[in-house]
């Protein structure tokens, strides 16, 4: 357990749903961050949060919409997503962003149909 | 810009063998490096970290890892595996001072009895 917790854990979608992810973390940390993990691709950063200010956007599509209402809350809303966004999205929280170690959650798998 | 080469995709090891998993790394600055874990409960768990001083780093879980400035590697290696340490290995590196961990691809790592 590290401390950063993410639900669902499993989470099945069509493309017209709307739904949302949810991570949370009790560690005192001032940095949120949403990362995608694909079969046989490096991690990709998708978004960052340094309290609670987006400092960060990877060329994410728009149908990706990161909200973090405090420091220790962070969601990622989908909507009209593609199958390619099958993945598993994985939340981590940090100190700050210039602090080293990341601290992960256990991710959401999310398949869209 | 930096990036992460994980050569071996994957690489089976009998049980109380050694192992080493090889990780090389491209910056034109000072970077920190990581060793981060994977178990089928798919959550990443930091195994070790360089962030500065020697060069030998040791982690949890018996595993070290030694920085080669000149070679821009970080190899990390167990001299004794066991079928516990069957997961997905990732090597990351950041530019210090700044946010973004860049992850390699992974290294299947499967014990054998």
């Amino acid at each position: 357990e590290t401390g950063v917790t993410q639900t669902p854990r499993h989470l099945v979608m069509g493309m017209t749903n709307k739904k949302s992810l949810k991570c949370e973390q009790h560690l005192g940390h001032n940095a949120m961050y949403w990362y995608k993990q694909s079969a046989k691709k490096p991690l990709e950063l998708m978004f960052v949060y340094n309290f609670k200010e987006q400092t960060e956007n990877n060329s994410v599509p728009s149908r990706f919409s990161p909200e973090c209402p405090n420091s220790s809350h962070l969601f990622l809303h989908l909507h009209t997503l593609q199958p390619e966004d099958s993945a598993l999205y994985l939340c981590a929280s940090s100190q700050d962003e210039e602090t080293e170690e990341a601290f992960f959650g256990q991710g959401t798998r999310l398949t869209v149909v | 810009a930096q990036s992460v080469t994980q050569l071996d995709s994957q690489v089976p090891v009998f049980e109380e063998a050694p192992v080493e998993l090889r990780c090389n790394y491209s910056s034109s600055v000072s970077v920190y490096l990581f060793w981060y874990v994977q178990y089928p409960n798919p959550g990443l768990q930091l195994l070790l970290k360089y962030l500065s001083g020697s060069t030998l780093v040791k982690g949890i879980n018996g595993f070290e890892a030694e920085f080669n400035k000149s070679q821009t590697s970080f190899h990390l290696r167990k001299p004794s595996v066991h079928i516990s340490d069957t997961a997905e290995y990732f090597c990351a590196v950041i530019q210090t001072g700044a946010n973004n961990l860049f992850f390699g691809t992974g290294t299947r790592l499967t014990v054998i009895p």
